[in-house]
Parts: structure tokens; C-alpha cells; sequence
């Protein structure tokens, strides 16, 4: 059975801080790993990671894929109160199915 | 706002009511799929659409039924729901039909109490 672990599960941290978010999978034919940031509503897409890139930045956040360790992280630098939410982990292997994580809940207080 | 728009964004419904959530995109997406959210925990998918065809079932309950009219639509069909049906249900959309490797894009989602 698939199986995608996050943690911390949850993170309280001051704006400006830097914090590294962790997901570690076990998948068998792995394709990508997914990165979503989910405030009230809809899941938002922040990276996908395959074999074939496997660190991804854009503005403050940058993730990387461990392919040996068979894990992820996600790092948000300068953090802001904005960049409060749950950030979901999701495994994708042949087909279409997306396994999700937990989740790890970031709160930045100001 | 996203590109996948779901309708209603809020349902509060009878167990004894029949009742249908939509889901609509104009990204020229070939898979579409639903998901349903507890408090607190990840979406776990229910159905998956690939090129309007039903491509996966999760083993849902019947009184979940999923329609695909054309390639930009999806509906879900509640009858008979239980109290433990209320969730956050999502819908999401991919380019690639569910066969490749493009990401998966979510709807804002329809909160539905069952009374």
C-alpha cells in the first residue's frame, strides 16, 4: 500500500523565519511527487517533482526531491503571515491516483 | 479564485433529498476527478474521469454518482446521502487525461451538510 508521510504535522514559527517541511513516501513506481498549499478552499499547486527535476524554486519557496532517501522538502524562507496554511505532500505512481499526506499545518505569526 | 469553478459553494441537505454539485473548466483539461475532504485530513479521491470515461471508482457508494456530460463538465449526484457524507468536496482537472504526469488543479470545492 502507498504511503506518504509528512512532519512536522504542525509548525508555529515569527514572520522572517525560514522553515523546511518534510515528506518521505513509499510508492512503487513512483512517477512525481506533488507540493499543494491549501488555505480555506482549494488545494493550490506549488511544484511537481519527477526524476527529471528534482529542485524547484520560485520566490521564497524551493523543494527538492531525494530520490535515494526517497523523500522531499519544502523550504519557505522570510516566511510571511500570508504563508499560513496546510501544505499537503502528494505521491503520484503510474496512473492517475495522488496519494496524500497529512499535511503539515504552518502557522507564521507576525 | 481558480480555474476549476464548483457550484454551489455551499449545500445543506436532507437525507432524503437528491441533489447534484458541478464542476466546470475551460482549460481544455482531458481528466477530471473528485475528491472528498474531512476536517483535518487529505483528500481522498473518489472518481476519476479520463477522456469522459469513468476511470476509476474508489469503491463509492452508491448513492454517490458521478456524470460526465462533456469534456469540460463533471457532476456529482447525491441521493440519499448520511450525516457522515458532510464534507469539503473537491473537484480537480489535468491536462494529460489521467495517463501522464501533469499536475493535478483543484476547484475552491462545495461544503455539504447532510441534516
Amino acid at each position: 500500500e502507498d504511503k506518504v508521510v509528512q512532519s512536522p504535522l504542525s509548525l508555529v514559527v515569527h514572520e522572517g523565519d525560514t522553515v523546511t517541511l518534510n515528506c518521505s513516501y513509499e510508492v512503487t513506481n513512483f512517477r512525481s511527487l506533488l507540493w499543494y498549499k491549501q488555505e480555506k478552499k482549494a488545494p493550490t499547486f506549488l511544484f511537481m517533482l519527477t526524476s527529471s527535476g528534482i529542485e524547484k524554486k520560485s520566490g521564497r519557496l524551493s523543494s527538492i526531491l531525494d530520490k535515494k532517501e526517497l523523500s522531499s522538502i519544502l523550504n519557505i524562507t522570510a516566511t510571511q503571515t500570508g504563508d499560513s496554511a496546510i501544505y499537503l505532500c502528494a505521491v503520484r505512481r503510474s496512473g492517475s491516483r495522488l496519494t496524500f499526506g497529512e499535511g503539515t499545518q504552518l502557522t507564521v505569526n507576525p | 479564485d481558480t480555474e476549476v469553478t464548483q457550484t454551489p459553494k455551499h449545500l445543506v441537505m436532507g437525507m432524503t433529498n437528491k441533489k447534484s454539485l458541478k464542476c466546470e473548466q475551460h482549460m481544455g483539461h482531458r481528466a477530471m476527478y473528485w475528491y472528498k475532504q474531512k476536517a483535518k485530513k487529505p483528500p481522498e479521491l473518489m472518481f476519476v474521469y479520463s477522456y469522459e470515461k469513468l476511470s476509476i471508482n474508489e469503491s463509492v457508494p452508491s448513492r454517490f454518482s458521478p456524470e460526465c456530460p462533456n469534456s469540460s463538465l463533471l457532476n456529482l449526484h447525491l441521493h440519499a446521502l448520511q450525516p457522515e457524507d458532510s464534507a469539503l468536496y473537491l473537484c480537480a482537472s489535468s491536462q494529460d487525461g489521467g495517463v501522464g504526469n501533469q499536475p493535478q488543479h483543484f476547484g475552491d470545492g462545495t461544503r455539504l451538510s447532510i441534516l
